[in-house]
């Protein structure tokens, strides 16, 4: 059973720092990965989609990586500001031709003015 | 502006009661899913439909009913079976099934009086 872990639950960095979030997975045999954001009571916003035959994309200040092998993959955010404090959720896309993603928990960032 | 719309934003239950929440889409796509969130857990799927009057069961269908008669509706109706209904439900779409980019809508707080 597919399993996804964002560790840590909470993180508080100081505007301007890089900061890399971490996802991680217990099967290899995905279809791709897609990094989300939620603001406080409100719907997700999608990042950044891979493929699982991808190694990163990139959008602006984010870059998100995947290593299948090793069932990890980052989000990357240069130069934080404090409008990018959110909740920042992973979700593993299952084989082909299913339709099932699987969450993880989430990091939930603040960055400090 | 294509998205996806949620209401009520808030909505409250009382014991033995049914109740309705709406889900509506203009971005033309075929797929549709909702999933609940409750707190420190990651999202889970209720039903998902790939295709008019045609959906499937999720994780957790137990206590929930939808229907898909128009392409761009999916409602969700939470019955009295429903034990423990509260939660924070997210309606989101995909422009077909195949673990594609999935699109949110803003949300629907369900709590029982």
């Amino acid at each position: 059973k597919q399993e996804v872990t964002q560790i840590p639950a909470a993180l508080s960095v100081p505007e301007g720092e890089n900061l890399v979030l971490n996802c991680s997975f217990t099967d290899s045999a995905i279809y791709n990965l897609q990094w989300f954001r939620q603001d406080p009571g409100k719907g997700l916003t999608s990042l950044l989609l891979i493929q699982s035959s991808q190694r990163e994309q990139t959008s602006g200040r984010l870059n998100a990586s995947l290593d299948k092998s090793s069932g990890r993959s980052t989000l990357y955010i240069a130069a934080s500001q404090p409008g990018d404090s959110a909740t920042y959720l992973c979700a593993v896309g299952l084989t082909s031709g299913t339709y099932k993603y699987i969450f993880g928990t989430g990091t939930r960032l603040k960055v400090l003015a | 502006d294509g998205g996806i719309t949620q209401s009520p934003k808030y909505l409250f239950r009382k014991e033995g009661q049914n109740v309705t929440l709406s889900c509506e889409q203009n971005l033309n796509h075929d797929a549709m899913y909702w999933y609940r969130q409750d707190p420190g857990q990651g999202l889970r799927l209720i039903y998902y439909s790939q295709i008019v009057n045609d959906f499937q069961k999720g994780d957790i269908a137990e206590g929930y009913s939808v229907s898909r008669e128009k392409k761009e509706s999916f409602p969700l109706t939470v019955t009295s079976a429903q034990k423990n209904p509260t939660a924070f439900y997210l309606c989101a779409s995909s422009q077909t099934v195949s673990n594609e980019k999935l699109f949110f809508g803003s949300g629907t707080q369900l709590s029982v009086l």
